[in-house]
């Protein structure tokens, strides 16, 4: 079945700092690939998607390309904030598998001033 | 303004008995999800719903229930039978199966 892996949290970073998340899946055809960010206590919000390989998607000064060859969709951001201290989470969704989807564990991510 | 609204945000429950957890969503999507949270891990799907009157069982469906009578409305219930019911439940509702989903502010459960 499809599955996402991610880095295991958590990172601590200094503001200012270059953060990257890595993201790899394993699916059985060709899957749209997401980020969501959960702040505390709140729900998931989609911070950018890509539905095809080399594909970058971009938000917030986040972006990820979708790496087919590497079946990879890190996430990055060139100078983080004390306000991207959240959850990270890379899912995909597989229209073979009905188009569900299906996460990754998350990874905790805390930036300091 | 549109979104997903869950209630209520913190829920205490005795073992034993059974509880109803809502989420509404004013966005005209056809399809809805439930999810449980752990803490420190991902997200697993319980139940989820393509359209009107229509579910289906996601991967840990076993001692929950749910029903989809309204477009706006997709309830779930948490049995006795589920044996660690103690968790943050998340609903999410996406246009159609397969694009994006929004999710709701979630439901913390914790039974004693």
């Amino acid at each position: 079945g499809d599955s996402v892996t991610q880095m295991e949290g958590p990172v601590t970073l200094s503001e200012e700092a270059f953060l990257t998340i890595n993201c790899t899946y394993t699916a059985t055809g060709y899957p749209s690939l997401f980020w969501y960010v959960q702040y505390p206590g709140e729900g998931l919000q989609l911070l950018l998607k890509a539905t095809k390989a080399d594909d970058k998607g971009s938000n917030k000064g986040f972006e990820a390309t979708y790496r087919k060859e590497t079946t990879s969709f890190h996430l990055e951001k060139g100078s983080v904030q004390v306000s991207d201290s959240a959850v990270y989470f890379c899912a995909l969704s597989e229209r073979a598998a009905g188009n569900k989807l299906t996460f990754g564990g998350g990874t905790r991510v805390l930036v300091k001033p | 303004d549109g979104g997903i609204t869950q209630s209520p945000k913190y829920l205490f429950r005795k073992e034993g008995q059974n509880v109803t957890l809502s989420c509404e969503q004013n966005l005209n999507h056809d399809a809805m999800y439930w999810y449980r949270q752990d803490p420190g891990q991902g997200l697993r799907l319980i139940y989820y719903s393509q359209i009107v009157n229509d579910f289906q069982k996601g991967d840990i469906a076993e001692g929950y229930s749910v029903s989809r009578e309204k477009k706006e409305s997709f309830p779930l219930t948490v049995t006795s039978a589920q044996k660690n019911p103690t968790a943050f439940y998340l609903c999410a509702s996406s246009r159609t199966q397969g694009n994006e989903q929004y999710f709701g502010p979630g439901t913390r459960l914790t039974v004693t």
